[in-house]
């Protein structure tokens, strides 16, 4: 019974190709975000949905796009991978705004 | 811009001993401050938080303390142990949104 689950775990892909993560939570929740955290631990919000439009949308390069197909579900999908992308994302809700539930954590490594 | 310093950036005590970790913010409407627990592999847990209208919250080990005048709040642990051993973050929230901005961690390691 995972609140924020997220998929996969983890991601190895070489430069210039396209992928996905998704993010799924069970909690009820109004609002989903895509956080970056790079390898010094800084977390950066990316973006941020609420019932399913988009309200956070930081200055991540428009290779980046997210989409929100319901309430529960936020995917990222990312083109053209770059090395710098070597992250782990990480997917969080929320409802409304208040607290913020972090799902396990995406790695994803970029050749 | 909205800026939230953490300090220090590494912390050892000896296990029984308190650590506090404090973080300062740079946007004064900002009035929700959670702080977070990340483990090895894992994402952020939430393990205390506190709104601007109160300067103090206790949960059996941990504490939070707010100075709004200052923008300073700060987390202490008290009686600590190897299990509490990870890396800690603050977050502001400004009134309103959406945002959280984070700091910059803090690596506690409790050494039995």
């Amino acid at each position: 019974d995972t609140a924020v689950s997220q998929t996969p775990k983890y991601l190895v892909t070489q430069m210039g190709n396209d992928k996905s993560i998704k993010c799924e939570q069970n909690l009820g929740h109004d609002t989903m975000y895509w956080y970056k955290q790079d390898s010094k631990k800084f977390l950066k919000i990316m973006f941020s949905y609420n019932n399913k439009e988009l309200i956070i949308n930081e200055t991540v390069p428009n290779r980046f796009s997210p989409k929100s197909p319901d309430k529960a579900h936020l995917n990222l999908h990312i083109n053209s991978l770059e090395l710098g992308d070597s992250a782990v994302y990480f997917c969080a809700s929320s409802p409304g705004k208040d607290t913020q539930y972090f799902g396990p954590g995406t790695r994803l490594t970029v050749l | 811009g909205e800026n939230v310093e953490q300090h220090p950036s590494t912390l050892s005590v000896q296990e029984g001993d308190s650590a506090v970790i404090k973080c300062t913010y740079s946007d004064s409407a900002s009035n929700y401050f959670p702080w977070y627990k990340q483990e090895l592999g894992k994402g952020p847990q939430l393990i205390i938080d506190i709104r601007s209208n109160v300067g103090e919250k206790k949960d059996q080990r941990i504490a939070v303390t707010l100075n709004k005048t200052a923008k300073h709040f700060s987390l202490h642990i008290t009686e600590t142990q190897p299990e509490d051993s990870a890396v800690y973050f603050c977050a502001a929230s400004p009134s309103g949104t959406y945002k959280y901005i984070f700091g910059t961690g803090t690596r506690l390691k409790v050494l039995a």
